[in-house]
């Protein structure tokens, strides 16, 4: 099946640095991807949606200059946090949408294992 | 604004109980209901995927229905095991996916 990756899986940074997570789609081109947020006992809120070559659509109260996104290619899209803080201290994880699967309805995204962020 | 919940919030139950996890969503637009499986500290794990023209999908012990009509969707565990334990999520796709809050699931030996 169609698999997702994240680098790294745990950071730990000091307040005011920036951090860059990577999110890699490896077996399968994706023009989409999703960047999603999850902080403890809580769901997933969307952030923002990737596409490659284009700019970052962001969901309303999300910061686009805090959090930075490139996809620069159909396999890899960046969450750059920058000036971290400790509210930012988060589960991010992202997805990947396959559109090899026929019909615009039956997309399927496949979820990377998430990245622990803890701002200090 | 497209909302999803679920109930309950939490449950446990002994090993071998067949249980049912409830998904509510407020936009019948939706054309894809899916469940997800999230282990603590870990992603999701895509469990089923039920389309709009469909009414369920089977896996194993694990049965899906949709009723879009009513805006509800549940998730059948039949036989449960201790290693079913984890948060269970419901997300509605209309676009873009909406996710529940999940049902954290226990199951004792």
């Amino acid at each position: 099946g169609a698999v997702v990756s994240q680098h790294p899986s745990r950071v730990i940074c000091k307040s005011g640095t920036s951090v860059k997570i990577e999110c890699r789609s490896l077996d399968f081109q994706a023009t989409t991807m999703f960047w999603y947020r999850q902080f403890p006992k809580q769901s997933l809120m969307l952030m923002a949606t990737s596409n490659e070559g284009s700019k970052a659509t962001y969901e309303q109260g999300v910061e686009k200059d805090k959090f930075l996104i490139n996809h620069a290619s159909l396999t890899l899209s960046t969450l750059t946090v920058t000036s971290a803080h400790p509210e930012d201290s988060s589960f991010y994880i992202c997805s990947a949408r396959d559109y090899r699967a026929s019909g615009l309805n039956t997309d399927t995204q496949y979820f990377g294992p998430g990245t622990r962020l803890t701002v200090l | 604004k497209q909302e999803v919940t679920q109930i309950p919030a939490a449950l446990s139950v002994p090993e071998g109980e067949n249980l049912v996890l409830n998904c509510s969503f407020t936009d019948s637009a939706i054309y894809n209901l899916q469940w997800f499986r999230q282990d603590p500290g870990k992603g999701l794990t895509s469990l089923l995927l039920i389309q709009s023209s469909q009414r369920e999908q089977t896996s194993g012990r694990l049965n899906a229905s949709l009723d879009k009509s009513s805006g509800r969707s549940t998730l059948y565990i039949a036989a449960s095991q201790p290693g079913d334990s984890a948060t269970y999520l419901c997300a509605g796709q209309g676009g873009k996916l909406i996710f529940g809050q999940g049902t954290e699931l226990s199951v004792k030996p």
